[in-house]
């Protein structure tokens, strides 16, 4: 069962910041929110992962609300070759259980 | 370097004919997944290997399913029997070690006729 919420589409025009967004309001303190994306006819592609701090790196940014319970994927400047499904994913720290659990995803179109 | 390598890159078989699918992951990674996709739905787990041993087999759907690691490196997603339901892209996934961030091939596209 997926643990998170995801719109189902959106658009970006090109150059411009894509902002995706996703819920997850049943979250425990220990699972990690991660994202990930998926190109036509490729695997899923890691992007990022947090905990409660906002994390960047030379892909993306992480925004986590003070709650945890929703997070925001930042592309600063979106290209074309961002068009793909993102996933955002909890997933328990540490332990047995490290599988990931993928919802639908949101099909990010980025418009030229 | 080299990432997942997943073989062959697409299979069509006949239905009720046997299948392998291969997987060879990162070097050095631990864990090893596998999920399948079917069109316009998300990746869905299958299994999991932490060394040799499957950690978590819960998404195996029944038992024409099964998968071994039998050296702890290179798998192999075996279905017995297939059916024309069974036709849907396998992709593998391995980790450093088990909470570590999942590196995802490219997949195996089964088309069951």
């Amino acid at each position: 069962d997926a643990k998170t919420t995801q719109p189902p589409s959106m658009d970006c025009a090109e150059g411009r910041a894509a902002n995706l967004p996703c819920n997850h309001s049943t979250i425990s303190g220990n699972e990690y929110v991660y994202w990930y994306r998926q190109i036509h006819s490729q695997g899923p592609q890691y992007i990022i992962h947090g905990l409660k701090n906002n994390e960047t790196n030379e892909m993306a940014s992480l925004i986590i609300t003070e709650d945890r319970k929703s997070s925001t994927l930042i592309l600063p400047h979106a290209t074309l070759r961002d068009t793909a499904v993102y996933y955002c994913i909890v997933r328990v720290g540490g332990g047995a259980t490290n599988k990931l659990i993928f919802g639908t995803g949101t099909l990010l179109a980025v418009q030229p | 370097g080299a990432g997942v390598s997943q073989t062959p890159s697409n299979k069509v078989t006949e239905k009720g004919k046997y299948v392998e699918l291969r997987c060879d992951p990162i070097s050095g990674h631990t864990a090893l997944y596998w999920y399948r996709q079917s069109l316009g739905q998300g990746p869905e787990f299958l299994i999991y290997f932490q060394g040799t041993g499957a950690a978590d087999d819960s998404g195996l759907p029944n038992d024409r399913f099964f998968a071994v690691r039998p050296e702890g490196s290179v798998s192999t997603l075996k279905i017995q029997r297939t059916e024309r339901g069974d036709s849907a892209v396998y992709l593998c996934a391995s980790s450093r070690q088990g909470n570590s961030p999942l590196h995802f091939g490219n997949g195996t596209r089964l088309t069951v006729t």
